[in-house]
């Protein structure tokens, strides 16, 4: 079983922020947060992921709570392109140990 | 980033045939790959774990006989689906670790067994 916790589906309006919350209430210390997404009939496509701290790349910004039992992934301004199912996973980095993939989020970014 | 291909990306057979998917990592060596397996509207299940070099450690459930892994370089890993029938089509992923850092993910293969 999946390890996160994450809503069916979402929607955004087009250049409003998304933002996708994910519960991980059972993640150990050694486990990192990984978010991707997979765009219909493509492979996933690797977003960002964090430990504990705070992270921003060029695509999306990471909120992990203190706790680490959650995290949120922000769109800052989400276009059209960004409609996906997106992924929120838990997994001890450095470690060949398989990716346990839930359902994830369906967002729809609408015009 | 990274960049992962997977080819064919769409693949019609008709049944009985066998079926082989190929997987290379383009610009970094990967010891480990590994084969998915996606249902319409649901999450990609993993298949096996591909080493090179090595026998693929399969998931539970999934027919080492059936589906025929080889990484025999530390750029390609092939999955072949032997004696295809329609139960088995289905959208296959592969995807790279390199060193350790995360996971690149090939395009897919899309298997339709008549």
């Amino acid at each position: 079983d999946a390890k996160t916790t994450q809503p069916t589906s979402m929607d955004c309006a087009e250049g409003r922020a998304a933002n996708l919350p994910c519960n991980h209430s059972t993640i150990s210390g050694n486990e990192y947060v990984y978010w991707y997404r997979q765009i219909h009939s493509q492979g996933p496509q690797y977003i960002i992921h964090g430990l504990k701290n705070n992270e921003t790349n060029e695509m999306a910004s990471l909120i992990i709570t203190e706790d680490r039992k959650s995290s949120t992934l922000i769109l800052p301004h989400a276009t059209l392109r960004d409609t996906a199912v997106y992924y929120c996973i838990v997994n001890d980095a450095g470690n060949n140990r398989k990716l346990i993939w839930g359902l994830g989020t369906s967002l729809a970014v609408n015009p | 980033g990274a960049v992962v291909s997977q080819h064919p990306s769409r693949v019609i057979c008709k049944s009985g045939t066998s079926v082989k998917i190929e997987c290379r990592s383009l610009d970094f060596q990967a010891t480990t790959m590994f084969w998915y397996r996606q249902f319409p509207k649901k999450s990609l299940m993993l298949m096996a774990t591909s080493n090179e070099g090595s026998k693929a450690t399969y998931e539970q459930g999934v027919e080492k006989d059936k589906f025929l892994i080889n990484h025999a370089s530390l750029t390609l890993s092939t999955l072949t689906v032997t004696s295809a029938h329609p139960e088995d089509s289905s959208f296959y992923i592969c995807s790279a670790r390199k060193n350790n850092e995360k996971l690149f993910f090939g395009s897919g293969t899309q298997l339709s067994v008549l």
